[in-house]
């Protein structure tokens, strides 16, 4: 059963970047695909980026500019930078996997998810 | 504004069935892609309760049931009990916004 951790500096100004990083624990990097997803009360949840085992990546439209999602195999870690922050990025940052196998791209869910981060994005 | 509305809150003594809806449009649930269903507990990170429109996970409850017609979906919980209060959401993928979406969640609440 996979199980994630994640962590990350939670307290930020704005025009700073926020770096995220999450462990992957009981499972083949290669089965998933690695995803975060962000909560907050406007937006409710959103999906922000993934990236697979071999750096094949997918980023939120509307976040596109902003984002870098890496993998690192050695360390079976996946991690999210976001750079120029406004208060607007105030969330609860989630890491999440889905499967690869077996389930059609576009017809997958989530499961698990790390425990979040909660980012405040303040002067 | 989610892509996938439903309602804030919904209520049921214990032993009632209680259903939440998640509407959608053409770019999402009416054009075939999945639903998907979690919940979530405070402080908790969100679990999954239904996947593929209405296929439960092992370790999930009989009680959690999952249906799709048309751009709409829904979760209903039957057998209210206590630790089934969270909120729940729904998830699928929209083609014109070319992300993952999710609805607004919804409440769940035991008399």
């Amino acid at each position: 059963q996979v199980h994630l951790q994640q962590w990350g500096a939670g307290t930020l100004k704005p025009s700073e970047t926020l770096s995220l990083t999450c462990a992957v624990y009981g499972g083949s990097l290669s089965a998933y695909y690695f995803t975060w997803i962000r909560q907050s009360p406007a937006k409710g949840l959103e999906w922000i980026a993934e990236i697979n085992h071999s750096g094949a990546t997918e980023y939120n439209p509307s976040l596109r500019s902003r984002l870098t999602i890496s993998v690192d195999i050695s360390k079976n870690q996946f991690s999210l930078r976001m750079t120029s922050l406004t208060p607007a990025d105030t969330a609860m940052y989630y890491c999440a996997t889905s499967p690869k196998d077996n389930v059609a791209y576009f017809q997958r869910w989530f499961d698990p998810w790390g425990q979040g981060t909660l980012v405040s994005v303040s002067s | 504004q989610s892509a996938l509305t439903q309602p804030p809150s919904v209520s049921g003594a214990p032993g009632q069935s209680v259903t939440i809806s998640c509407i959608g449009t053409y770019s999402n649930i009416g054009a075939g892609y999945r639903v998907h269903w979690y919940q979530h507990l405070p402080g908790r990170a969100p679990k999954v309760v239904m996947y593929g429109d209405h296929n439960r996970p092992s370790g999930v409850s009989g009680r959690f049931s999952g249906s799709k017609s048309g751009t709409s979906a829904s979760l209903a919980i039957a057998g209210l009990q206590s630790e089934d209060e969270a909120d729940y959401y729904c998830q699928s993928y929209d083609n014109s916004l070319r992300v993952w979406v999710f609805g607004g969640g919804t409440k769940v609440t035991v008399l």
